[in-house]
């Protein structure tokens, strides 16, 4: 079965430095591999994926990930974090029936 | 990319009340999901959305409980039936449109707070 584990619920960072959420992933195949982001009280809103090609995905709002195929993982990551970054984010990866399945979250807080 | 209506955006029901949620997209939708978020956790796929037949259900979700509608491509409705207080939760409508493989877009979701 597929599925996405995040080992850390929360990332503390200080603005300006650069920030990375882990996610690491099991699937059977070629891995369909996805970020969400939500912001307090509203939906889930798409950042990245990573479907074929190119290892490093560029997305929303300056964030990139990394797929890593030998460790099976798919980090989030920014150059330099914002305060406005705080939120929870969301890794995910897609089945074999088109569904997505979350990760648990990642409680991002960036301070001044 | 899509907009997504959900409506309430919000609500307060009683214990062994009912209450349904209405998703409507504004683009030519592939495919529609019902997710639920609980308090501080992940979230949870109830069940796919099939336009014109029976809803496709996950395991721990049964029809009785949550009746799932989808009379066209781009409006679905999920019912909460019988609700409890541990049915307090987010729910989300989620699409796949035509021409954006592999991305869901989400609502904004429905708080629902069961006493």
């Amino acid at each position: 079965a597929q599925s996405v584990a995040q080992p850390e619920d929360q990332v503390n960072v200080a603005e300006g430095n650069p920030l990375t959420v882990k996610c690491t992933y099991s699937v059977s195949g070629n891995p369909y591999l996805f970020w969400y982001v939500q912001y307090p009280n509203r939906g889930l809103q798409f950042l990245l994926k990573y479907i074929t090609g190119d290892n490093l995905v560029k997305g929303s709002y300056g964030f990139e990930a990394e797929f890593n195929k030998s460790q099976t993982s798919f980090h989030l990551k920014k150059p330099s974090a914002l305060v406005s970054d705080s939120a929870l984010y969301f890794c995910a990866v897609k089945d074999q029936g088109g569904k997505l399945i979350f990760g648990q979250g990642t409680e991002l807080s960036v301070k001044p | 990319s899509a907009v997504i209506s959900q409506k309430p955006s919000r609500d307060i029901c009683q214990r062994g009340t009912s209450l349904t949620i209405q998703c409507q997209v504004d683009s030519q939708v592939t495919m529609m999901f019902w997710y639920r978020q609980q308090p501080g956790q992940s979230l949870t796929l109830i069940a796919t959305a099939n336009q014109g037949s029976e809803a496709t259900y996950e395991s721990g979700f049964v029809i009785d409980k949550f009746p799932i509608s989808r009379p066209n491509l781009t409006f679905s409705t999920l019912t909460v039936s019988n609700m409890s207080p541990e049915d307090s939760s987010i729910y989300l409508c989620s699409v796949e449109i035509r021409g954006r493989t592999g991305e869901l877009f989400f609502g904004e979701g429905s708080r629902l707070t069961v006493l």
